[in-house]
């Protein structure tokens, strides 16, 4: 089936850094989604992407859609002890009846 | 407005009994999707419904487990005769008619199957 390639498993920061996340794949999508998800709920979207190369801006959150269409990248700028948590990237793949493909995810580590 | 409402959040079954879910979209939203998580894991797609229809159940395990989204009410995951690989976080997400590539979550069912 399709992958999402979300690495590494975990990233720990020093509060104010920023952090770069990234997710890859094999085949072409036509959404990107970034979630967040803290422990007992469930997640929650941060970024939509819709068009190859497109960069958008959610606050101190920056992502963009790869112009290959296969990979987008989730930027944290000067991050804070609430941004602990699981980021997810999930990709709509052409004609796929709208199911998400989710990727294993990143656990964020914010040391104060 | 009321985001995804998922009940129960917690729900204990023995091997061999039913489990259901619930879940009720958003107000306005009319696609309802069902997904399952593995401790350490992402979400894994189970089913796609709108009103009445199954849209893409090519996610959904061929026997035990089943989904309907009513007319009124619910949608509801239905898993038959549960067995302990079935313990899992199950969360249903829903989108707007017309903006079927942004889905919004609920909190999620916690099953434990003992």
């Amino acid at each position: 089936g399709q992958q999402l390639n979300q690495s590494p498993q975990s990233m720990f920061i020093q509060e104010g850094e920023d952090v770069s996340m990234n997710c890859t794949s094999s085949s072409i999508f036509n959404t990107w989604l970034w979630y967040k998800q803290d422990p007992g709920e469930g997640p929650v979207l941060l970024i939509a992407l819709y068009k190859a190369g497109e960069l958008t801006s959610n606050g101190r959150l920056t992502a963009q859609f790869g112009i290959t269409r296969k990979d987008s990248f989730l930027n944290i700028s000067a991050s804070i002890p609430s941004d602990v948590g699981i980021y997810f990237c999930a990709g709509q793949l052409t004609g796929a009846n709208s199911k998400l493909t989710f990727g294993k995810g990143i656990t964020l580590s914010v040391r104060p | 407005n009321a985001g995804v409402m998922q009940n129960p959040r917690h729900l204990v079954r023995r091997r061999g009994q039913e489990a259901r879910l619930r879940c009720s979209p958003m107000k306005g939203h009319s696609h309802v999707y069902w997904y399952r998580q593995l401790p350490e894991e992402g979400l894994k797609f189970m089913v796609y419904l709108q009103k009445e229809n199954i849209i893409d159940e090519s996610g959904m395990p061929k026997e035990r487990f089943s989904a309907e989204f009513p007319k009124e009410g619910p949608s509801i995951l239905r898993i038959q005769q549960v067995v302990r690989g079935d313990s899992a976080a199950y969360f249903c997400a829903s989108s707007p008619a017309g903006r079927v590539n942004i889905q919004y979550f609920g909190a999620g069912t916690r099953l434990s199957v003992l």
